[in-house]
């Protein structure tokens, strides 16, 4: 069965460094990653993704991951920290193999805190 | 804007009420999605719709039913609410094929007393 582990409930980062969120995923298939961004009181916003191609992954706001498949991880990263960068993050899987639908299981999210 | 549009924002029911939430999206996407989310558990998915007629039970069904009334519309239905619905509810589109993503509703909170 999918799984996704966020193993941080919490993230805090100073402003101007960088910034990394953890994610670690069991699927079966080759698979198929991502990251949302939920802003109090908001849904959730996408941030990039990882379907085939090169590791590391651009995405909004300057937000980069890295696809790791030795160790099942797609680590969040950010070169320097903004305050306003301050969210709930979750990380996402798709089995590659679920065919005709697209059904996305879900972390429990990580909260990151940048302080001025 | 384009977007996936949900009804109510919020709600309050008793124990044993009924209601449902209304979701409508107009960026002729084929799949939407119920998804609820709890603190410390991240989203769940309650039940999807692959296309139009067809909806299928995610991982957490029991107490919810679905209808997907045509192409633009997914409701979500309490029939008889209890305190454990209490939770955010989002509904959600897929952009795409299969390289797509979800896309968001800002959510319906609801409290169960």
């Amino acid at each position: 069965a999918q799984s996704v582990a966020q193993p941080e409930d919490q993230v805090n980062v100073a402003e101007g460094n960088p910034l990394t969120v953890k994610c670690t995923y069991s699927v079966s298939g080759n698979p198929y990653l991502f990251w949302y961004v939920q802003y109090p009181n908001r849904g959730l916003q996408f941030l990039l993704k990882y379907i085939t191609g090169d590791n590391l992954v651009k995405g909004s706001y300057g937000f980069e991951a890295e696809f790791n498949k030795s160790q099942t991880s797609f680590h969040l990263k950010k070169p320097s920290a903004l305050v306003s960068d301050s969210a709930l993050y979750f990380c996402a899987v798709r089995d590659g193999k679920s065919g005709g639908y697209n059904k996305l299981i879900f972390g429990a999210g990580t909260r990151l805190a940048v302080h001025p | 804007n384009a977007g996936v549009t949900q009804t109510p924002k919020f709600q309050v029911l008793k124990t044993g009420q009924s209601m449902t939430l209304q979701c409508a999206q107009d960026m002729n996407h084929n799949s939407m999605y119920w998804y609820r989310q709890d603190p410390g558990m991240g989203l769940r998915l309650i039940y999807y719709s692959a296309s139009e007629g067809t909806t299928d039970k995610g991982e957490v069904p029991n107490g919810y039913n679905v209808s997907r009334l045509n192409k633009r519309e997914f409701s979500l239905r309490l029939e008889s609410a209890a305190p454990s619905q209490t939770s955010v509810y989002f509904c959600a589109t897929w952009t795409g094929a299969n390289t797509g993503e979800l896309f968001f509703g800002e959510g319906s909170r609801l409290t169960v007393l």
